[in-house]
């Protein structure tokens, strides 16, 4: 089955820098990879998705980018804010139709702090 | 919308007991996911349903845990009988079951078995 590893498991910033947390996966028919956030006592919410036809993403001060050949994508995090403080996990999915991209493969999670 | 609903949001109960944990997912949405979530294995994925349906159980860990879907406005996860290793919180998921559409999680049900 699919395992995906997730890198670093914990990440500290200063508010504006920049942050970046990588992923691998090692199913090459996965096709799906969305990214989560996770605050205390919540569960966990998408903040973005790829599909292996698009090799990069943006919305607003996120971004995911995607290479296929090697079996990573990363999340990019620009201008962080303290309220960008959570536990985010990258996922992995085959899309074969139907409901199959719902079937996620998680990261072990990289706790990021943005300190003020 | 009021997003994924789950209950209880905490619950303790002994050893050998069964425990049964609910979920009303949003208005609409045809496909449903149960996951756990604990610090050894993570976040993973014990069942998934379609129109009510289910239509994978492989994460299922033991006999001891059964879901049903008895309407598209609910669905429960049983856990009879109940052991310590058991204790972890546990999400409820839903979407819209196009592509495309993206999975919402309620904020799930913390369990301690003691």
């Amino acid at each position: 089955g699919e395992n995906v590893e997730q890198h670093p498991s914990t990440l500290s910033v200063q508010e504006g820098d920049s942050a970046v947390i990588k992923c691998t996966y090692s199913d090459s028919a996965s096709n799906y990879f969305p990214w989560y956030k996770q605050e205390l006592g919540k569960g966990p919410q998408l903040i973005i998705d790829i599909r292996s036809n698009v090799g990069e993403k943006k919305d607003q001060r996120i971004a995911v980018t995607l290479n296929k050949t090697a079996k990573h994508f990363s999340l990019h995090i620009t201008e962080t804010q303290p309220e960008d403080s959570a536990v985010y996990f990258c996922a992995a999915s085959r899309d074969a139709g139907g409901t199959s991209y719902g079937k996620l493969t998680f990261g072990q999670g990289t706790i990021l702090t943005v300190h003020p | 919308d009021a997003g994924v609903i789950q209950s209880p949001r905490h619950e303790v109960t002994e050893m050998g007991q069964e425990v049964t944990l609910r979920c009303k997912p949003i208005s609409g949405h045809n496909s449903l996911f149960w996951y756990r979530q604990t610090m050894m294995r993570g976040l993973e994925l014990l069942i998934y349903f379609n129109n009510n349906v289910p239509i994978d159980d492989s994460g299922m860990p033991e006999d001891r845990f059964s879901a049903k879907m008895p309407n598209a406005s609910f669905s429960t996860l049983k856990i009879q009988p109940s052991e310590p290793r058991d204790s972890a919180v546990y999400f409820c998921a839903s979407s819209g079951g196009r592509r495309n559409s993206p999975l919402h999680f309620g904020n799930g049900t913390r369990l301690t078995v003691t």
